[in-house]
């Protein structure tokens, strides 16, 4: 297993334009979450999954956002009609239902600049 | 609710000396604390997590914390820097049960090593 994988790495995109990113966590982890890190500050907490079941979203996370985890394995992030606030680094990470918070694998993200 | 505050956005240390970095905590239920390391458009890396056993933690690269309740802190500590110790460190916090579903994160230190 070679930890959590997360694609594109970097994504330059027009404003207006529909982006998605995919995450495969740890292939063992039932939980899967999502979050965000713009320049200069702390990642927040977007979403989370367990199995195919998204279980939480953050007030961040606007309606143009939407996440899926459609087979209880890899899950896409997408955003629609990108805003140049959007730009930020987009991680993923992965765990055991039993470990939660304490057992994290944060994949490399997906750095997505709107231009 | 909780809330993470990291006491300097940037800490530049010499090689060979001590390195500080210091996180305060707020949590309305016992706290689990985190110190993880990121290094330039790489993802997370934990050093260490604190979850209620020894209030001094030891985690990799000679790195350890300790956990003081009385003063709400968790703060990060090395004895002798490297070069290799140049990132940005995040402290975190999650709780227990629902609470531990997401961390939250410290807005980060970065760390210069000046030679």
């Amino acid at each position: 297993d070679t930890g959590v994988s997360q694609d594109p790495r970097h994504k330059i995109t027009k404003r207006g334009q529909n982006v998605t990113f995919r995450c495969d966590p740890i292939s063992e982890h039932n939980r899967l979450y999502w979050y965000r890190q713009t320049l200069g500050q702390g990642p927040e907490f977007l979403t989370y999954f367990q199995n195919e079941a998204q279980l939480e979203k953050s007030r961040l996370l606007s309606d143009r956002f939407s996440a899926e985890r459609p087979k209880g394995s890899f899950s896409t992030l997408e955003i629609q009609r990108t805003e140049q606030g959007d730009s930020a680094m987009y991680l993923c990470a992965s765990s055991l239902v039993e470990t939660g918070g304490f057992g994290y694998t944060f994949g490399s993200g997906t750095r997505l600049t709107v231009v | 609710a909780q809330s993470v505050t990291q006491l300097g956005s940037h800490v530049s240390v010499s090689e060979g000396a001590l390195v500080l970095l210091r996180c305060n905590y707020s949590s309305s239920v016992p706290p689990y604390l985190f110190w993880y390391v990121q290094y330039p458009n790489q993802g997370l890396q934990l050093l260490l997590k604190y979850t209620s056993a020894a209030t001094l933690v030891k985690g990799i690269n000679d790195f350890e914390a300790e956990f003081k309740k009385s003063e709400t802190s968790f703060h990060l500590t090395k004895p002798s820097a490297h070069m290799s110790d140049a990132a940005e460190y995040f402290c975190a916090v999650t709780g227990s049960g629902a609470a531990g579903n997401k961390l939250t994160f410290g807005g980060g230190t970065r760390v210069l090593v000046k030679p």
